[in-house]
């Protein structure tokens, strides 16, 4: 079964620094896809980037980019110039064609004034 | 972008009764409808996966029968906690996929309070 790891429980940043949170996934499959979703304290669950494995070039959505590693199964996210708005718990997923997501156990992002 | 409704955001019951959330889509057609349990803290656990006009898909080690899902039409799927106790309180989150499977949205989720 596919596995989606989060090994950073907790991470912290300084206002306009950049952080980059961490994800690995375990599959036997070579056509997926993987997402980051952010869910800030009002619980609502929002995506924040997608990307699809058979693309090469890394996703960019304006501050958020990953870092996409298909041979090392790894798939980070980098926030930039980072604002008080971007604390939440950000959730690394996994997807193939019309299967279930596969969440990891999630980051929790604070944001330092 | 897509929108996702969920009522009641909120709702407190009494142990024994039972309480229905509902899961709407309000701009597209949801092919599939998606309910999830979290826990503080934790990260979401899927519950089911209903198709319109089929029965749900439920995960191993979730009762069927306590969690009744109903996805009548492409846009309203309804999940009811039948004979609800406190342990079944949780935040519960419904998602839908629309044309494009990859593209899969959230309600705002229901906080459900058994007393």
């Amino acid at each position: 079964a596919q596995t989606v790891t989060q090994s950073q429980p907790e991470m912290s940043v300084q206002e306009a620094e950049t952080v980059t949170l961490s994800c690995t996934y375990d599959t036997s499959e070579s056509d997926y896809y993987l997402f980051w979703y952010k869910q800030p304290p009002s619980r609502q669950m929002i995506l924040v980037i997608r990307q699809e494995a058979y693309k090469q070039q890394n996703a960019t959505e304006n501050r958020f980019s990953v870092n996409f590693q298909k041979a090392a199964k790894s798939f980070s996210l980098k926030i930039s110039d980072s604002q008080l708005g971007d604390a939440a718990m950000y959730f690394c997923a996994y997807r193939r064609t019309t299967e279930k997501l596969v969440f990891g156990k999630g980051t929790k992002l604070t944001v330092n004034p | 972008g897509a929108v996702v409704s969920q009522h009641p955001s909120w709702v407190i019951c009494k142990s024994g009764t039972s309480v229905k959330i509902e899961c709407r889509s309000l701009d597209f057609q949801a092919t599939t409808m998606f309910w999830y349990r979290q826990f503080p803290k934790q990260s979401l656990m899927l519950m089911a996966t209903s198709n319109e006009g089929s029965k749900a898909t439920y995960e191993q080690g979730v009762e069927k029968d306590k969690f009744l899902i109903n996805h009548a039409s492409l846009t309203l799927s309804t999940l009811t906690v039948t004979s609800a106790h406190p342990e079944d309180s949780s935040f519960y989150i419904c998602s839908a996929t629309g044309p494009k499977f990859y593209e899969q949205y959230f309600g705002p989720g229901t906080r459900l309070t058994v007393t």
